[in-house]
């Protein structure tokens, strides 16, 4: 196993194209998350899944974002009517169910999306 | 509500100890972290530590917590040119739950 795999590495659409962003997590990590990341800034919540099912999601992700995990396997997260503001690196991380060395999430290297 | 606060920046000089320090909001949060992020890296988990304990030590790097004040720090000894990263600290309710990070503090080293 790799890791989380994230694809595309880099994004460039034009304001109102829709895009779409894969995560691959680890096979046996059952929760997935996303996030986004802004230059200067720590990164901010958005969703996260425990097999298929979306557990929460942050007011952060306005009715343009989804987030999918159709197999609780890989996700999509799909941004519609692309803005300028949505430009961000995303961030996808895994984790697996509680255990005793289990603590913290293992991050892919992100999608770097550029709205212009 | 769930906050968490570091300083932007850091210069340490090279052998020095660094310490990057942080306070959070949420009295709830059982898990601490520290990330580290390399330029066009990912986020590393480098330790973590649980709110019912007042320190940890891994190799080169303590953590403290003081829970009634709300502050967890990170100390490097020894800094080394390789440590030049941004630290995040973190917290979460559970092992499981949502991490919420501060903005992260970028260390830089002087030779």
């Amino acid at each position: 196993d790799t890791g989380v795999s994230q694809n595309p590495r880099h994004k460039i659409t034009k304001r109102g194209q829709n895009v779409t962003f894969r995560c691959d997590p680890i096979s046996e990590h059952n929760r997935l998350y996303w996030y986004r990341q802004t230059l200067g800034q720590g990164p901010e919540f958005l969703t996260y899944f425990q097999n298929e099912a979306q557990l929460e999601k942050s007011r952060l992700l306005s009715d343009r974002f989804s987030a999918e995990r159709p197999k609780g396997s890989f996700s999509t997260l799909e941004i519609q009517r692309t803005e300028q503001g949505d430009s961000a690196m995303y961030l996808c991380a895994s984790s697996a169910q509680t255990g005793k060395t289990n603590y913290g999430y293992t991050f892919g290297s992100g999608t770097r999306l550029t709205v212009v | 509500g769930e906050d968490v606060e570091q300083s932007l920046f850091l210069s340490v000089r090279e052998g020095d100890s660094s310490v990057i320090n942080c306070t959070y909001t949420d009295s709830s949060s059982t898990y601490l972290y520290w990330y580290k992020q390399e330029p066009g890296a990912g986020l590393q988990l480098l330790t973590y530590i649980f709110s019912n304990m007042d320190m940890k030590q891994d190799q080169r790097l303590t953590v403290l917590l003081n829970k009634k004040d709300k502050h967890l720090s990170l100390r490097i000894a020894d800094t080394q040119t390789g440590d030049s990263a941004i630290y995040f600290c973190a917290e979460s309710y559970s092992s499981a739950s949502k991490i919420i990070f501060g903005s992260g503090t970028r260390l830089s080293i002087r030779p």
